[in-house]
């Protein structure tokens, strides 16, 4: 079965440190994964997805099919950065599995 | 363009109460959907539709009804409300399947006494 794991509920980080929200999924073919981010009082939205191999505000994902992982990274987190993330995988039925997500805090 | 839109945002129902919530969307998509999201588990697909007059079944179907009659509407049910269906829900639309972006609406406060 396609599942999605997230292990971290709450991430903490100090503003200019570091950070990377981790992410495992399970999945027999060929995945095709995503990051989601909620902002406080937002709406829930596409932060990036691995097919385009992109830079969204800083963030990169490396899908890395040995690890079965797909971590989210950012060298230099922001306060702005603060937020629930989401990461989703996309499977054979064309719907999205979603992880139970991890929020990220960012201290000033 | 309201993107996607949800009504009610919040409600509260006693158990075995019915009600419908709705969900449009003015982006002309196929396919749309609902999820349901709980503490610690993300977001869980109730049920989906892939165009006008479709529909099928999510991972967390039991309990609930969905009817497509009109492209940009998609309507969820709840024949019999229970307490374990206290949640937000949430509703999506994306232009097909295939992996496209899907753009979610606001969300709904659902409490079940």
């Amino acid at each position: 079965a396609q599942r999605v794991t997230q292990p971290e509920k709450l991430l903490s980080v100090f503003k200019g440190a570091p950070v990377e929200l981790k992410c495992n999924y399970s999945y027999s073919g060929s995945p095709e994964l995503f990051w989601y981010v909620q902002y406080s009082r937002q709406r829930l939205q596409l932060l990036l997805r691995h097919i385009s191999r992109e830079s969204i505000k800083g963030f990169t994902a490396d899908l890395n099919k040995g690890e079965t992982s797909f971590h989210l990274k950012k060298p230099f987190a922001q306060e702005e950065d603060s937020a629930m993330y989401y990461c989703a995988l996309l499977n054979y039925g064309q719907n999205f599995v979603f992880g139970p997500g991890t929020r990220l805090s960012v201290l000033p | 363009n309201a993107g996607v839109t949800q009504t009610p945002k919040f409600r509260v129902l006693k158990t075995g109460q019915s009600m419908t919530l709705l969900c449009a969307q003015d982006m002309n998509h196929e396919y749309m959907y609902w999820y349901r999201q709980d503490p610690g588990m993300g977001l869980r697909l109730i049920h989906y539709s892939v165009g006008e007059g479709t529909t099928a079944k999510g991972e967390v179907p039991d309990g609930y009804n969905v009817s497509r009659l009109k492209k940009q509407n998609f309507l969820l049910g709840l024949e019999s409300a229970a307490p374990s269906q206290t949640s937000v829900y949430f509703c999506a639309s994306s232009p097909q399947g295939d992996g496209d972006e899907q753009f979610f609406g606001p969300g709904t406060r659902l409490t079940v006494l």
